[in-house]
């Protein structure tokens, strides 16, 4: 069964610095990778996914990830965070050739400071 | 355009009292549908899910059950909630690979 691991609970940025928060999965094949976010209270949006093709991926409001297949990684980055990125982010990995149902990180918390 | 109603938003229930939250599709149709507890600092735990009308897998055995009456709605209940029901519940749905759409979540409170 697949796993993911976001070594970090807690990020916190000043606005306008550059931003990465990681994502280590564990799967025998090629994943399916997705980041989420979630701001308090609500649900979750998805921000990218990779399922295959090129290991840079862009999503919305300017976050992108890289798939390292040789680290195991899926790290997330914004080159200048706002103020408004400010959310709790979730990495997922589902199998590839399986059921596709994601298992979840446990989440990073992100606080930006002004 | 599809979108995902889930309610309520919150509620607050006696332990020993029944539990019903809805969730519904528009916009498309055979999704699977799913059900997520998130606790408090914590990450997401799958429920249940649903990849047809009548079709329930349950991930995690406990006092909740899902049924899933019509193709576009999907139904978490229990009997007789426990205090460790608290969480806060998303429903989501999604097609076989594109990632989830999630509802806005219903806080439940057990008190």
């Amino acid at each position: 069964a697949q796993s993911v691991t976001q070594p970090d609970i807690h990020i916190t940025v000043s606005e306008g610095a550059s931003l990465e928060l990681r994502c280590n999965y564990s799967y025998g094949a090629t994943p399916y990778l997705f980041w989420y976010v979630q701001s308090p209270g609500q649900g979750l949006q998805l921000l990218l996914k990779y399922f295959s093709g090129d290991t840079l991926v862009q999503g919305i409001k300017g976050f992108e990830a890289e798939f390292k297949r040789s680290q195991s990684s899926f790290n997330l980055r914004k080159p200048s965070v706002h103020w408004s990125d400010a959310a709790e982010y979730f990495c997922a990995v589902a199998a590839s050739g399986g059921s596709y149902i994601p298992t979840f990180g446990r989440g990073t918390s992100l606080i930006v400071h002004p | 355009s599809q979108t995902i109603h889930q309610w309520p938003a919150t509620l607050v229930q006696p332990v020993g009292s029944p539990l019903s939250l809805e969730c519904t599709v528009e916009g498309t149709s055979n999704p699977n549908l799913y059900w997520y507890r998130q606790a408090a600092g914590r990450g997401l735990q799958l429920l249940f899910y649903s990849v047809g009308i009548g079709q329930i897998s349950s991930e995690v055995p406990q006092n909740l059950s899902a049924s899933r009456p019509q193709d576009r709605q999907f139904i978490l209940s229990s009997k007789k909630l426990l205090l460790s029901d608290s969480g806060f519940y998303l429903c989501a749905w999604s097609r076989q690979t594109g990632g989830y759409t999630f509802g806005s979540g219903t806080r439940l409170t057990v008190v």
